[in-house]
């Protein structure tokens, strides 16, 4: 079965500084990628997507994320990150055309300090 | 659109009660997944729905959980009898057929047994 890393629980950082985050996944074949966003007492928010093409992907808010087919990893980056994106990110698989469900890492909660 | 749409959004009751947990997806979407969160084992799928079938319902944990889908528009996850290791926060998520299908996700239900 398909799984989903994300190895970094926990993630404190000062305002303006650089983000990434990792995210790796177990699956050889077609695969979607996702970043989902939880803010505190919220339901997940779609950050950003990857289906096919570019494998820079930019979405909200000023994330991005790469794929990188031959690491298996989709990681999620901000250049300078804000007090407001202090919030729990989750990377999500969506494996072949069948299966229509997602697999969702661990998730990393991000702390960004003012 | 108002998005997926659950309810209650909280519910507390006391171990052996029946509770039922409902969720209304995106108008047009026509499938229908639901998730559990909890901090021991993350996001995971519980169950989900295409065109109103149950097409995977292996994350279901055991007898006492129990969903259905009567109409395009409405969906229940029923747990008779409930336990306290059912608490949990209970997402409900829609999509589509589209191409780029991307999963939508309610507010979620944060359930307390006791």
């Amino acid at each position: 079965a398909q799984s989903v890393s994300q190895h970094n629980h926990h993630v404190i950082l000062s305002e303006a500084a650089s983000l990434e985050l990792g995210c790796n996944y177990s699956y050889g074949g077609t695969v979607n990628l996702f970043w989902y966003v939880q803010y505190p007492g919220q339901h997940l928010q779609l950050l950003l997507k990857y289906f096919s093409g570019d494998p820079l992907v930019k979405g909200i808010k000023g994330f991005e994320a790469e794929f990188i087919k031959s690491k298996f990893s989709f990681n999620l980056r901000k250049p300078s990150v804000q007090w407001s994106d202090t919030a729990e990110y989750f990377c999500a698989v969506k494996v072949g055309t069948g299966r229509r469900a997602l697999t969702f890492g661990s998730g990393t909660r991000l702390q960004v300090q003012p | 659109d108002a998005g997926v749409i659950q309810s209650p959004r909280h519910e507390v009751t006391e171990m052996g009660q029946e509770v039922t947990l409902r969720c209304k997806p995106i108008s047009g979407h026509n499938s229908l997944f639901w998730y559990r969160q909890t901090m021991m084992r993350g996001l995971e799928l519980l169950i989900y729905f295409n065109n109103n079938v149950p097409i995977d319902d292996s994350g279901m944990p055991e007898d006492r959980f129990s969903a259905k889908m009567p109409n395009a528009s409405f969906s229940t996850l029923k747990i008779q009898p409930s336990e306290p290791r059912d608490s949990a926060v209970y997402f409900c998520a829609s999509s589509s057929d589209a191409i780029q299908e991307t999963q939508y996700f309610g507010p979620g239900t944060r359930l307390l047994v006791l």
